[in-house]
């Protein structure tokens, strides 16, 4: 079954309204989680890594006022979109590390936001 | 730049017939290779990886991959497909940094025909 959830799984909006995606680790904490990116036919591009309890860190040339994370517990970390632009319509997924199993990532199903 | 190709976007092909999903890197001291699986309406799963050791990695399912660092590449292969693998695959390369430096491939879409 599922270990990372994802809501909502799609998601369409108005210009200029923000958005807000939540991650959630199901049966184990995370102390962090990734953020990516995927445009259609594209590959996943990390956007940034979301750490419990401090400020998340951004991959060059993704907007930090733009992207909000907020990682408030151990279990769920959120994503905000803020003032959406059709620029901003993709597929937006994220990952969990599990300590107790090295080198591998949990992948939540993915948000598709579709901005008009 | 550090960089991950899949040069076929999609492959179609027979039930039970062999097939082999190539993926290329670029040149780097150390790299660690995974191929991760999304099914339909899924998340991405990791198939199989390399870390170290053996350079021939197998899934529980039949897929292998083998690291060539020569060729730079770390193709996945199975001898005989089912029409549950279809999905789609991404190969990733993690450069030596921290676990969530992946990069990943465009995918290949592998679409198995009865």
């Amino acid at each position: 079954g599922a270990v990372v959830s994802q809501h909502p799984s799609w998601v369409i909006c108005k210009s200029g309204t923000s958005v807000k995606i939540e991650c959630r680790s199901l049966d184990f904490q995370a102390t962090t989680m990734f953020w990516y990116r995927q445009f259609p036919k594209q590959s996943l591009m990390l956007m940034a890594t979301s750490n419990e309890g401090s400020k998340a860190t951004y991959e060059q040339g993704v907007e930090k006022d733009k992207f909000l994370i907020n990682h408030a517990s151990l279990t769920l970390s959120t994503l905000t979109v803020t003032s959406a632009h059709p620029e901003d319509s993709s597929f937006y997924i994220c990952s969990a590390p599990r300590t107790s199993i090295p080198d591998t990532q949990y992948f939540g199903p993915g948000t598709r936001l579709t901005v008009l | 730049a550090q960089s991950v190709t899949q040069l076929d976007s999609q492959v179609p092909v027979f039930e039970e017939a062999p097939v082999e999903l190539r993926c290329n890197y670029s040149s780097s001291v150390s790299v660690y290779l995974f191929w991760y699986v999304q099914y339909p309406n899924q998340g991405l799963q990791l198939l199989l990886k390399y870390l170290s050791g053996s350079t021939l990695v197998k899934s529980i399912n039949g897929f292998e991959a083998e690291f060539n660092k020569s060729q730079t590449s770390f193709h996945l292969r199975k001898p005989s497909v089912h029409i549950s693998d279809t999905a789609e695959y991404f190969c990733a390369v993690n450069y030596g940094g921290s676990q969530g430096n992946l990069i990943f491939g465009k995918g290949t879409k592998l679409s198995v025909k009865p």
